[in-house]
């Protein structure tokens, strides 16, 4: 079936550069988003992609996507303890990944 | 300021009640879903509405069914709760994509 995948945890130190990664399986997507959920609060849209650009930078957020390997990224520069979240992937806000616990450590 | 409300933070029933899940959002917008999220699976869409009376299933459906009579609500109907529909409920509304998408609070369901 149809997923979206994306690793669990990912732990990096204040001011490093955090990537996130994402696969997903339906090549028909017109929109890839991401999205982030900070402890004990409601999801927010982030940022989004279209599917026929492979990379979107909005301040310190950069989205890169692999069409031919369906590999969607999102890279935080300057990683922040603020940044510390759950962030998820989606495709065509219907189909979610399980979400990557970011960890931001002093 | 933009708001999606849902009618309850914390709901409690017994196995084989009937249970109405209410979301409101004040965009005027024609896109309303409705997604359940466990850890470890993150979000799941049940029920996705596009526009008054107009509604979609998403890839969780069985045991849920929606009711949009206005725009601005839509509300999540468990017929016959069962104790695998524990979870949190999250109601989100947006425009046509790839918009804003905003989601509410959320309404965390536990079935005894």
């Amino acid at each position: 079936g149809e997923d979206v995948e994306q690793s669990l945890f990912l732990s990096v130190r204040e001011g490093d550069s955090s990537v996130i990664n994402c696969t997903y399986t339906d090549s028909s997507s017109t929109y890839l988003y991401w999205y982030k959920q900070e402890p004990g609060a409601g999801l927010q849209l982030l940022t989004y992609i279209f599917s026929n650009m492979d990379m979107k930078q909005d301040q310190r957020l950069t989205v890169l996507l692999n069409k031919k390997d369906k590999h969607l990224s999102l890279r935080i520069a300057d990683t922040q303890t603020g940044d510390s979240a759950i962030y998820f992937c989606a495709e065509s806000r219907k189909r979610f990944g399980a979400g990557t616990r970011l960890t931001v450590k002093p | 300021d933009v708001k999606v409300t849902q009618s309850s933070r914390y709901l409690v029933k017994r196995t084989g009640e009937k249970v109405f899940l209410e979301c409101v959002q004040d965009m005027d917008h024609e896109n309303m879903f409705w997604y359940r999220q466990d850890p470890g699976l993150g979000l799941r869409l049940i029920y996705f509405s596009y526009d008054v009376k107009m509604k979609e299933k998403g890839d969780i459906p069985e045991g849920y069914s929606v009711s949009r009579e206005k725009k601005e609500r839509f509300s999540l109907i468990l017929e016959s709760a069962s104790t695998n529909q524990t979870s949190m409920y999250l109601c989100a509304s947006s425009f046509g994509p790839p918009g804003e998408q905003y989601f509410g609070p959320g309404t965390r369901l536990t079935v005894t």
